[in-house]
């Protein structure tokens, strides 16, 4: 079993639906991300949250929609989203304070109709 | 701001032999990590091995090593005796020490080992 689980490993949504993204990590991390991976690009940091705060938001639009209700568990809440959406969100872990590595999860792959 | 560059959008090693996967960056940190992942096509991101600026030695992690020349700014992924379970994307990315924020990827390099 992986550190770091996300369920569901592929979606495909319309545009007008509203589904959710689940990160679990079991490694005691207290810092949770969320990644966009598109085709041909650079990993983009999408949220951060240390200790369940959110302390980035890299200008992502508000159709995304994080939370995260303990250290442990990180949602993405996707609604009314376009095609451009379509990619793989990764999600990863670390412990704050500490120079180690982000452990990450092996992503749901999106896909937006 | 931190920036890593990988020029190599592909590379192909045979299978046995070693390959360097090249990495730059640009940060004005005097401190930071960089770390290079591994991708399959399954997706997930495997983190490979870790060099802190301030490390004198170059990091190893069995077959993988990491060719760190801090003056030209660069920590060059090299491994060695490839196998066919090698290939996948290489992703190298630096952070500032004891941040958890700020990760940043290059854009990385899809390695193909042949049989």
């Amino acid at each position: 079993e992986t550190g770091v689980t996300q369920t569901p490993r592929h979606l495909v949504m319309g545009m007008t639906n509203k589904k959710s993204l689940k990160c679990e990590q079991h490694l005691g991390h207290n810092a949770m991300y969320w990644y966009k991976q598109s085709a041909k690009k650079p990993l983009e940091l999408m949220f951060v949250y240390n200790f369940k705060e959110q302390t980035e938001n890299n200008s992502v639009p508000s159709r995304f929609s994080p939370e995260c209700p303990n250290s442990s568990h990180l949602f993405l809440h996707l609604h009314t989203l376009q095609p451009e959406d379509s990619a793989l969100y990764l999600c990863a872990s670390s412990q704050e304070g500490r120079n180690t590595e982000a452990f990450f999860g092996q992503g749901t792959r999106l896909t937006v109709v | 701001a931190q920036k890593i560059t990988q020029t190599q959008p592909g590379m192909f090693v045979q299978e046995k032999e070693a390959v360097t996967l090249d990495c730059t960056y640009d940060t004005s940190d005097q401190s930071y990590g960089l770390f290079w992942y591994k991708q399959p096509s399954s997706g997930e991101m495997i983190f490979l091995i870790y060099q802190g600026s301030y490390d004198e030695q170059n990091a190893t992690e069995g077959r993988y090593s990491l060719n760190f020349q801090k003056a030209r700014k660069s920590a060059n992924l090299v491994i060695s005796a490839s196998q066919l379970g090698d290939s996948a994307m290489y992703f190298c990315a630096m952070k500032p020490p004891g941040s958890a924020r700020q990760l940043t990827f290059g854009s990385g390099t899809q390695l193909t080992v042949l049989p």
